[in-house]
């Protein structure tokens, strides 16, 4: 089972920030936490991840809690483009296994 | 540009008759992986490569199997396809270690009659 859990979809407006939140209460010191893309019958597109500290790169900022049992994937300004599903998945140092869990569906609005 | 490349894009396939998916990447990385994705599902680990070795999930059918004859190339092969075999299958390659993010083909829609 996933280790992962996100609300099933949301809604943002173009050019505001959108917040996705991932819990992940189970988290292990070890794991890391990930997030991916998945635009309509493409594959995923890796986006962005993090062990403890807050990560930002060209595309989004990962906040993660000082608990680490729960982060959020920040897109600061929402384009339609990036209307997609998006994955929170933990992943175990030393493992190779992505669980995907249901995801978010976000929606970006004119 | 360095890439992840699955051939065919859509593959469409008889009721029990075999098929194989291909993928291949130009990106050198150790580690190769397929997934199944079913209509509105997230993606489902069938197995991996670390480099030649082979690591089935448990849950994976004996029907599908893998065969990586070199760093570059992976292929999924589909003993006896059935209805409910029809899925995208998704290729992605790592560099070892779970600090490495995984790198996603573009997929292969399979369709059974």
């Amino acid at each position: 089972d996933a280790k992962t859990t996100q609300p099933t979809s949301m809604d943002c407006a173009e050019g505001r920030a959108a917040n996705l939140p991932c819990n992940h209460s189970t988290i292990s010191g070890n794991e890391y936490v990930y997030w991916y893309r998945q635009i309509h019958s493409q594959g995923p597109q890796y986006i962005i991840h993090g062990l403890k500290n807050n990560e930002t790169n060209e595309m989004a900022s990962l906040i993660i809690t000082e608990d680490r049992k729960s982060s959020t994937l920040i897109l600061p300004h929402a384009t339609l483009r990036d209307t997609a599903v998006y994955y929170c998945i933990v992943i175990t140092s030393g493992t190779y296994k992505y669980i995907f869990g249901t995801g978010t569906r976000l929606k970006v609005l004119a | 540009d360095a890439m992840v490349i699955q051939n065919p894009r859509y593959q469409v396939t008889q009721f029990g008759k075999p098929v194989t998916l291909s993928c291949s990447q130009t990106l050198n990385h150790n580690v190769m992986y397929w997934y199944q994705q079913k209509s509105s599902q997230a993606p489902k680990l069938l197995f991996h490569y670390y480099d030649k070795d082979f690591n089935n999930e448990a849950d994976t059918p004996d029907n599908f199997q893998s065969r990586r004859p070199n760093t570059s190339f992976c292929f999924l092969d589909i003993r006896s396809p059935g209805l409910g075999d029809a899925a995208m299958y998704l290729c992605a390659t790592s560099r070892d270690g779970a600090e490495n993010e995984q790198f996603f083909g573009p997929g292969t829609r399979l369709t059974v009659l």
